[in-house]
């Protein structure tokens, strides 16, 4: 069965510095999706993206976060100056042709800001 | 108002008893409905799309009331392996095709032997 992966599983960086976050799509899946879960929280909507662009973002999505599919395959998340608070676990989920099917997760990128 | 609301627990649960869960949601426009399974530091995946007739897949049967925008779910014949925390989820406040997930805060299951 064809999966959603996510790169690295896990990630610790210092406060202020850039992370990149990567996730490889099933292959004919044309939306793509990031979602965060703080820990003892509930999962949260970032951003969505389809045809190379955000087609909707939440609160949470501030002009520290971007994402981008450089080169066709790998979806990218990257948060510029990272804050304590950016601590949580990443999820990409993929879906479909039209985006109303179902959206498969990825294993997620547990990300620990210090 | 909390968009999605559940209860959560955690249920004590007897293997192979009966537990229902139920979820409300706030958002009249959402037009997708699903309850979604995660495991202790895994991501969610998906048990069952709900639709308003009514489904069921094996022991887990869900239901959707649009008038009262409330979702449930029923497991019978609990197993241990069920144990996990079960999402209540549905799509976004537009109702499209790029609209993320709007996520419960999720019903703590525990199956004991």
């Amino acid at each position: 069965e064809p999966e959603v992966t996510q790169t690295p599983s896990h990630q610790v960086t210092q406060m202020g510095q850039e992370v990149i976050l990567r996730c490889v799509p099933i292959s004919n899946h044309l939306y793509f999706y990031w979602y965060r879960q703080i820990l003892g929280q509930k999962v949260e909507f970032l951003v969505s993206f389809y045809n190379n662009e955000i087609s909707e973002k939440s609160e949470i999505f501030d002009d520290q976060f971007s994402v981008e599919r450089p080169d066709g395959s790998n979806f990218t998340l990257k948060i510029r100056s990272t804050k304590l608070e950016d601590s949580a676990m990443y999820f990409c989920a993929t879906a479909g042709l039209t985006g109303r099917e179902t959206q498969y997760f990825g294993p997620g990128t547990r990300l620990l800001v210090l | 108002r909390k968009e999605v609301e559940q209860d959560p627990g955690p249920f004590n649960v007897p293997e192979g008893a009966t537990v229902a869960f139920n979820c409300t949601y706030s958002n009249s426009a959402s037009q997708s409905f699903f309850w979604y399974r995660q495991d202790c530091r895994k991501e969610p995946k998906l048990l069952m799309s709900v639709y308003s007739s009514g489904n069921e897949d094996g022991r887990f049967t869900a239901q959707l009331n649009r008038a009262s925008q409330y979702i449930s779910l029923l497991i019978r014949d609990s197993k241990l392996s069920d144990s996990a925390t079960y999402l209540c989820v549905v799509n976004g406040r537009k109702g499209g095709g790029a609209d993320g997930l709007t996520f419960g805060k999720g019903t703590h299951l525990i199956i004991q032997p």
